[in-house]
């Protein structure tokens, strides 16, 4: 069995200061790990993921995660958030052989203040 | 390259009918998967095709069925419908991983609203 656990429902942060969502998981096999984001009305586009390369990924938008197996963490970083960035982002977890299964965390709402 | 494509992008029904929606993959995409979005549930995954033949199935009634056609497009249908059923219902669209796993494309959604 596969889960995520997102551990923030809602982040604030003001514009121009880091941002850190924070994502556990819970894998039987050697998982991949995924964040996308979905801004209002839109679909969901893929940040970034790991699967089983460097444990720090960098995406896009100047995102990144670094995968910690000894925490079961993929944590979502960036330096600086900008106004763009208020949208949902969703943590998600499959596994290599898994097929295109993915499994959704519950997602963490981004507010950008000024 | 044109995107992952969902028609109708809304959708009203009453309960007890039926309703099927469409999905047409990005060209060369040969995997479709469906899931459904809602504020109690959150994002889970319905079922996935492949070559026309369903390779993963969630945790859904089989009210909730599927299929793909030749050329890849993928219908879903979703019969006695029910209130619970009013969702965001994405496809999402992929290569085929062949043992290793390759990034899905997500459709804008239909949103079904049940009355």
């Amino acid at each position: 069995a596969q889960s995520v656990t997102q551990l923030d429902s809602h982040v604030s942060v003001s514009e121009g200061t880091p941002v850190l969502l924070r994502c556990n998981y819970s894998s039987s096999y050697s998982p991949s790990l995924f964040w996308y984001v979905q801004h209002p009305n839109k679909g969901l586009q893929l940040l970034l993921k790991y699967t089983s390369a460097a444990t720090l990924v960098k995406g896009i938008n100047g995102f990144e995660a670094e995968f910690k197996k000894s925490e079961t963490s993929f944590h979502l970083t960036k330096p600086s958030a900008h106004m763009s960035d208020a949208a949902e982002y969703f943590c998600v977890v499959t596994f290599t052989g898994g097929g295109n299964k993915l499994t959704f965390g519950t997602g963490t709402q981004l507010k950008v203040e000024l | 390259k044109a995107g992952v494509t969902q028609t109708p992008r809304y959708l009203i029904k009453t309960r007890g009918q039926q309703v099927t929606l469409s999905c047409s993959p990005i060209s060369g995409h040969r995997s479709v998967s469906w899931y459904q979005q809602t504020p109690g549930q959150g994002l889970q995954f319905l079922f996935e095709y492949f070559s026309e033949t369903q390779r993963n199935k969630g945790n859904f009634p089989g009210r909730f069925s599927g299929r793909q056609f030749s050329n890849s497009r993928s219908e879903m249908n979703v019969s006695t419908l029910e209130l619970g059923d009013s969702a965001l219902y994405l496809c999402a669209s992929s290569l085929d991983p062949q043992g290793l796993l390759y990034e899905q494309y997500f459709g804008p959604g239909t949103r079904l609203t049940v009355t």
